[in-house]
């Protein structure tokens, strides 16, 4: 157990709809990043979170967006769904935003039909 | 940008030994990584490499040439639970900030 909790660990739901994922990272790390992992895919960065704040944003879609929460837990938001969309979505927490070391919650496996 | 290259796939047999590369490039460096990850599982944390040279962790040890833009990790004694996929990673940024991004990963498959 890396101590990142996900929820929820499935999801599917139609096109054009929204979604929220969950992420509580290890307690005290104050990074979140998030990724996406389609089939047999690597894994897409989409967005860096340090203690609240943006920090780098991957080649993320713009219906899709995060915040971190003043308790340092990160929700991804979906929205306008799309068949492509479907995937596992991670996410890791890191101590500090210069960590390389970091670590990854279960995943949402999210399906779109 | 940055960019991570590495074999899509290596096979090999139980009780060898088994390298697997990774070159790239990235606008500032911070480090190499390497991951492992068993069918959509989470990705685990394997080793980082900050200076040139071999550090060695058990069975595994990562290598790497900064001059080069060259990594590898390197599996010794491959159990079939060695099946799976390998992420090599760098950071890119500064100030408590950047990417930590990800090659496209290398499949190894443990045959008896």
């Amino acid at each position: 157990d890396s101590g990142v909790t996900q929820t929820p660990k499935h999801l599917i739901t139609a096109t054009g709809q929204r979604v929220t994922l969950r992420c509580s990272p290890r307690s005290g790390d104050l990074s979140v990043y998030w990724y996406q992992q389609s089939l047999d895919q690597g894994l897409q960065f989409l967005i860096h979170y340090y203690n609240g704040e943006e920090r780098a944003k991957g080649n993320i879609l713009e219906r899709f967006s995060a915040q971190q929460f003043p308790d340092l837990h990160s929700e991804l938001n979906l929205s306008s769904l799309e068949l492509g969309d479907s995937a596992l979505y991670f996410c890791a927490s890191a101590r500090r935003g210069t960590d390389t070391e970091a670590f990854f919650g279960q995943g949402t496996r999210l399906t779109v039909v | 940008g940055q960019s991570l290259e590495q074999p899509s796939e290596v096979t090999a047999v139980e009780g060898a030994i088994v390298q697997i590369n990774c070159t790239y490039q990235t606008s500032g460096f911070y480090g190499l990584s390497w991951y492992q990850q068993h069918d959509g599982g989470a990705p685990t944390f394997l080793s980082y490499n900050a200076l040139d040279g071999l550090e060695e962790t058990g069975r595994f040890s990562s290598f790497l040439s900064r001059s080069d833009s060259y990594g590898y990790l390197l599996l010794q004694e491959l159990q079939m639970k060695d099946s799976a996929s390998y992420f090599c990673a760098v950071r890119d940024g500064r100030n408590q900030g950047g990417k930590l991004i990800f090659g496209q990963g290398t499949e190894l498959s443990v045959k008896p």
